[in-house]
C-alpha cells in the first residue's frame, strides 16, 4: 500500500521568500511521485513529477522538488514566492511502471500556501 | 488541444437521487479515473476506466458506478445520494494504464441537500 504524509495544513511566507512545502511517501515498490497545484474552485494542475529519472525535478512557475529515497521525501521549493503562489498544494504517489498500474494517485490531504505582501 | 473537460460544474441534489456526472479525457488519452475530493481534503481514488472495463478501485461502496464509451469519455453514476457525497468530483486522463501523465478537468461541485 501506499500513502502520503503531508505534515501541517497551512504555511505561509513573506513574498520574495523562500517556499518549502514537505511530503513524506510510503510505497512497497519504486514510486512515482508528483505535486499539482489546485487554485480557488479549480482542479488540479500537475507541477512537476518524479518518474526515476533524474532526482531533481524541475516544474512550471519555478518549482522544484527533489526525490531522496533514503528520507522518502519529496519536498516542494520554490526560491521566491510570488503572490500568484497562493493556493492548495498536493503531493500524491503512484505505483511505478513495474507494476503496469501507476495511473492511480494517492494523495495527501494538502497544504494551504499563504503569501503575505 | 482540449484539455480534460467535465460537466455538469455544479449541481445540486436531493438525498436518494440519482447523479450522472460526464468526462471528455485530454486527446490521445484513452484511460480515465474519477476521483472525489471532499471540502479540505486531497482527492480520493474512487476508479479507473481502460478499454471500456472497470480496471482498478478504490474503498467506495457499489453507489459508485461507472462507464467508458469507445471515443474513452467517461460516465460516474451515484445512486441513493446520501449528504457525505457532497464533494468536488474530479475526473483524470493518462495516456494509458500505465501512463504517468495523469491530467485533471475542472472537476464537477456535487452538493447534496
Amino acid at each position: 500500500a501506499q500513502s502520503v504524509t503531508q505534515l501541517g495544513s497551512h504555511v505561509s511566507v513573506s513574498e520574495g521568500a523562500l517556499v518549502l512545502l514537505r511530503c513524506n511517501y510510503s510505497s512497497s515498490v519504486p514510486p512515482y511521485l508528483f505535486w499539482y497545484v489546485q487554485y480557488p474552485n479549480q482542479g488540479l494542475q500537475l507541477l512537476l513529477k518524479y518518474t526515476s529519472a533524474a532526482t531533481l525535478v524541475k516544474g512550471i512557475n519555478g518549482f522544484e522538488a527533489e526525490f531522496k529515497k533514503s528520507e522518502t521525501s519529496f519536498h516542494l521549493t520554490k526560491p521566491s514566492a510570488h503572490m500568484s503562489d497562493a493556493a492548495e498544494y498536493f503531493c500524491a504517489v503512484s505505483e511505478s511502471i513495474y507494476t503496469g498500474a501507476n495511473s492511480k494517485l494517492t494523495f495527501g490531504k494538502g497544504i494551504t500556501l499563504s503569501v503575505r505582501p | 488541444d482540449a484539455g480534460v473537460t467535465q460537466s455538469p460544474t455544479h449541481l445540486i441534489k436531493t438525498r436518494g437521487q440519482q447523479v450522472t456526472l460526464r468526462c471528455s479525457p485530454k486527446s490521445g488519452h484513452d484511460t480515465v479515473s474519477w476521483y472525489q475530493q471532499a471540502l479540505g481534503q486531497g482527492p480520493q481514488f474512487i476508479f479507473q476506466y481502460y478499454e471500456e472495463e472497470e480496471r482498478q478501485r478504490g474503498n467506495f461502496p457499489d453507489r459508485f458506478s461507472g462507464h467508458q464509451f469507445p471515443n474513452y469519455s467517461s460516465e460516474l453514476n451515484v445512486n441513493a445520494l446520501l449528504l457525505g457525497d457532497s464533494a468536488l468530483y474530479l475526473c483524470a486522463s493518462s495516456p494509458g494504464i500505465s501512463g504517468n501523465t495523469i491530467y485533471f478537468g475542472e472537476g464537477s461541485w456535487l452538493t447534496v441537500v
